[in-house]
């Protein structure tokens, strides 16, 4: 189930179970959007990526789903494995004058249980 | 794709010091970028570091703080200064896709970060 925890809304799945994360963003004219996935001790890494002129784009094993009308992006997992396990962030960019702006989601904590 | 080295990985330091971290860039990049990430929180941009200008800080942060050099295309620091308590986060440098920034579409590439504590 998905509950919040201290600061970070976790997610709970059985693993080979499917994942979904979700995240909304605030910016109509953002026009490009990111899923990074963070484990414990590292950086943030690049999953999946989608623009705005799509709805859904596909990669191995995850989908990145996007609905503009309600700002709204998610992320799903296929057969989640404890290896992913992390905090996911989205991402959402925009360009004004200065270049191109990246704004980060508050983080969903997954957590994949045997 | 852009791989990111950053020293130190993690320090403990004393209120009132000063500690600089270190970033390293495979590939020559024209900005670079500050985050910083508090405990259990997400990523907030620090500052925006260009070769060969000031740095462009975000609101709420300032140089005095956060004093940032930039002496070429690969590598930058942050200081984080006069340190307490709350500046304990981790500290992360970024760059967009080298073959992609001057098009302002691409994703950003992170380091594996500085964690800092401070006692």
């Amino acid at each position: 189930g998905e509950s919040v925890g201290l600061h970070l809304p976790t997610l709970s799945v059985q693993e080979g179970d499917n994942s979904i994360i979700n995240c909304a963003y605030s910016n109509s004219a953002s026009d490009y959007f990111i899923w990074y996935k963070q484990e414990s001790g590292k950086g943030p890494q690049f999953i999946i990526d989608i623009r705005s002129n799509m709805d859904k784009r596909q990669g191995q094993r995850v989908t990145v789903l996007l609905n503009k009308t309600v700002k709204h992006l998610s992320l799903q997992i296929a057969a989640t494995q404890p290896g992913d396990s992390a905090v996911y962030f989205c991402a959402e960019t925009f360009r004004d004058n200065y270049g191109q702006n990246f704004v980060f989601g508050p983080g969903t904590r997954l957590s994949v249980l045997p | 794709s852009a791989v990111i080295s950053q020293k130190p990985s993690r320090d403990i330091c004393q209120r009132g010091t000063s500690l600089t971290i270190q970033c390293q860039v495979d590939s020559q990049v024209t900005m670079m970028f500050w985050y910083r990430q508090q405990p259990g929180q997400s990523l907030t941009l620090i500052a925006t570091a260009n070769q060969g200008s000031e740095a462009t800080y975000e609101s709420g942060f300032v140089i005095d703080k956060f004093p940032i050099s930039r002496p070429n295309l690969t590598f930058s620091t942050l200081t984080v200064s006069n340190m307490s308590p709350e500046d304990s986060s981790i500290y992360l440098c970024s760059v967009e896709d080298p073959q992609l920034a001057g098009l302002n579409t691409g994703e950003l590439f992170f380091g594996e970060g500085s964690r800092l504590t401070v006692l």
